[in-house]
């Protein structure tokens, strides 16, 4: 599975959109770019994946470039509870080992 | 449903100490995982099955071992415990459907 690359951590005011880049310049033609968000001490939280096109949910937005290099996931309206560290991963699907492998992500911290 | 459970929530052990963590699901999913989470550090998979009698070894598979007897049972074993494995451990479960992970509440192991 090709690696991923998020900045360690990100500010954003309270009622704004988050908008969480990730770099996946390795990624391949069969491989699915998946948001996870894990608020402190929880398990992982799934919130989007995609392939190629834009997908919208009732969560969040994902939006992958047309090269598939990079990707944003698009918090609309940011609130407190969305503090939370969120993982950027990049896998086959399907893929027969069916791993997910999880890098550091990017802190999210939602300011009052 | 109940969704990934997991026992027990909190565990201390002493160094060369034996225990099983527990890891139940009732949402009949044949994927089951085990990763470990050290503080401030993402997830990395332990050990992971594709169907009840059928594990394999994740990133970081040594002093751990696993067992699927049942499709909803996912029984991780430390044997020997050690300060190393001083972690959260989580548990958790993919579908065939949604192919997205559910997981656990975490156990928390201090071994001193």
């Amino acid at each position: 599975d090709a690696k991923t690359t998020q900045p360690p951590s990100m500010d954003c005011a309270e009622g704004r959109a988050a908008n969480l880049p990730c770099n996946h310049s390795t990624i391949s033609g069969n491989e699915y770019v998946y948001w996870y968000r894990q608020i402190h001490s929880q398990g992982p939280q799934y919130i989007i994946h995609g392939l190629k096109n834009n997908e919208t949910n009732e969560m969040a937005s994902l939006i992958i470039t047309e090269d598939r290099k990079s990707s944003t996931l698009i918090l609309p309206h940011a609130t407190l509870r969305d503090t939370a560290v969120y993982y950027c991963i990049v896998r086959a699907r399907p893929n027969t080992g069916n791993q997910f492998y999880f890098g550091t992500g990017t802190s999210l911290t939602v300011i009052p | 449903n109940a969704g990934v459970t997991q026992t027990p929530k909190f565990r201390i052990l002493k160094i060369g100490q034996s225990m099983t963590l527990q890891c139940t699901q009732d949402m009949n999913h044949n994927y089951m995982y085990w990763y470990r989470q050290d503080p401030g550090m993402g997830l990395k998979l332990i050990y992971y099955s594709v169907g009840a009698g059928i594990t394999d070894k994740g990133e970081v598979p040594n002093g751990y071992n696993v067992s699927r007897s049942t499709t909803e049972d996912f029984p991780l074993r430390l044997e020997l415990a050690a300060p190393s494995q001083t972690s959260v451990y989580f548990c958790a479960s993919l579908g065939q459907g949604p192919d997205t992970q559910y997981f656990g509440p975490g156990t928390r192991l201090t071994v001193l």
